[in-house]
């Protein structure tokens, strides 16, 4: 069975520092890959996808994330972490059918001032 | 601007009772889900729909029940709810393709006394 792991329940990071959230799935062939973030008391909301057109993908907000085959990685990042950053962010993959997700558990990020 | 919308934000309800959470889209998807979201499990499929009067179990389907008679509308019943099904429920809809978006709803905060 397809799976996704997201490392980290929670992540801690500075204001203006790295941000690193980590993705991992099994899959035996490329799947379709999302990132997702939910605001406090709010739906969820498309970060990114990835869709096989290239390996480095740009969202909103300034967040990028690199698929890495050999990794089976779907990692996030941005260089500078913002205040209104802080959210829970979701990994998300849809292996090939048609309208099925699966999700990781989620990571909160909190941005220390 | 597209929207998925959920019939109340918060609800509280007592054993035993039946409850009704509706969604509606209006974007014309084929596709739409009810999800229950608890802290540290992510995202858990109850239900979805994939045109209207069509049904299929998601991964928790017990206790639970759906309904779509239109397009637009999908209806989670709680026959009789019980105090573990206090939770977030999140409705998604998404076109009949795995490389597309889902669009949330708010989320439905409900609580069973």
């Amino acid at each position: 069975a397809q799976s996704v792991t997201q490392l980290g329940s929670h992540v801690s990071v500075s204001e203006g520092a790295l941000v690193l959230l980590r993705c991992n799935y099994s899959s035996s062939v490329p799947p379709y890959l999302f990132w997702y973030v939910q605001y406090p008391n709010q739906g969820l909301q498309l970060l990114l996808k990835y869709t096989s057109a290239a390996t480095l993908v740009k969202g909103i907000n300034g967040f990028e994330a690199e698929f890495k085959k050999s990794e089976t990685s779907f990692h996030l990042t941005k260089p500078s972490a913002h205040m209104s950053d802080a959210a829970e962010y979701f990994c998300a993959v849809s292996p090939n059918s048609n309208y099925q997700l699966i999700w990781g558990a989620g990571t909160k990020l909190i941005i220390k001032p | 601007d597209v929207k998925v919308t959920q019939s109340s934000r918060y609800l509280v309800k007592r054993t035993g009772e039946k409850v009704f959470l509706e969604c509606v889209q209006d974007m014309d998807h084929e596709n739409m889900f009810w999800y229950r979201q608890d802290p540290g499990l992510g995202l858990r499929l109850i239900y979805f729909s994939y045109d209207v009067k069509m049904k299929e179990k998601g991964d928790i389907p017990e206790g639970y029940s759906v309904s779509r008679e239109k397009k637009e509308r999908f209806s989670l019943i709680l026959e009789s709810a019980s105090t573990n099904q206090t939770s977030m429920y999140l409705c998604a809809s998404t076109l009949p393709s795995g490389n597309t978006e889902a669009f949330f709803g708010q989320g439905t905060r409900l609580t069973v006394v």
